[in-house]
């Protein structure tokens, strides 16, 4: 079966420091690998995306993420955390063999201290 | 503005009583989806819908039935039948492209009282 998986429900970090949120996948094939950003009682924001090529990718809000084939990985960082950047995120891949269905971790509460 | 609403934003609903949860999007999106999100469970897809007068279940429609007669509206019936329906119900949308990213609503809460 096909899952995405975000070990930490929670991540603390104090503003300043980088962060890093960590996702892993089983999805068939070459993934396609996205974050998404969820402020309370709010829908989920899409932060970025891995298709193909390049493994870093850069998003919305000084974002990045790594895909790493090897280690089926695509962990979120950013260099310095904002107490605005406390929230929930989740990660989600989706199988390039043609199915339409989004896979989503169980999401991380980030929590940046000032 | 281009978005995708959903309305209402909260919703009581009595045991026994069938409610509809509405969708909408300008995006001229092809696809759309209804996920049910409860805490520490993330995102579970419960139907989704690549193009209009056609839908597919997902991984928990049971007790749900959805409708896709515009291309524009997608909008979720919550039936009697499902035993716990208070959760957080979110829709998106997304174009057809494999890579295309998802966009969201912003949610209806809905409390079985």
């Amino acid at each position: 079966a096909q899952s995405v998986a975000q070990p930490e429900d929670q991540v603390n970090v104090a503003e300043g420091n980088p962060l890093t949120v960590k996702c892993t996948y089983s999805v068939s094939g070459n993934p396609y690998l996205f974050w998404y950003v969820q402020y309370p009682n709010r829908g989920l924001q899409f932060l970025l995306k891995y298709i193909t090529g390049d493994n870093l990718v850069k998003g919305s809000y000084g974002f990045e993420a790594e895909f790493n084939k090897s280690q089926t990985s695509f962990h979120l960082k950013k260099p310095s955390a904002l107490v605005s950047d406390s929230a929930l995120y989740f990660c989600a891949g989706k199988s390039t063999s043609g199915t339409y269905k989004y896979i989503f971790g169980t999401g991380t509460r980030l929590k940046v201290l000032a | 503005d281009g978005g995708i609403t959903q309305s209402p934003k909260y919703l009581f609903r009595k045991e026994g009583q069938n409610v509809t949860l509405s969708c909408e999007q300008n995006l001229n999106h092809d696809a759309m989806y209804w996920y049910r999100q409860d805490p520490g469970q993330g995102l579970r897809l419960i139907y989704y819908s690549q193009i209009v007068n056609d839908f597919q279940k997902g991984d928990i429609a049971e007790g749900y039935s959805v409708s896709r007669e515009k291309k524009e509206s997608f909008p979720l019936t919550v039936t009697s039948a499902q035993k716990n329906p208070t959760a957080f119900y979110l829709c998106a949308s997304s174009t057809q492209g494999q890579g295309a990213e998802q966009f969201f609503g912003p949610g209806t809460r809905l409390t079985v009282l």
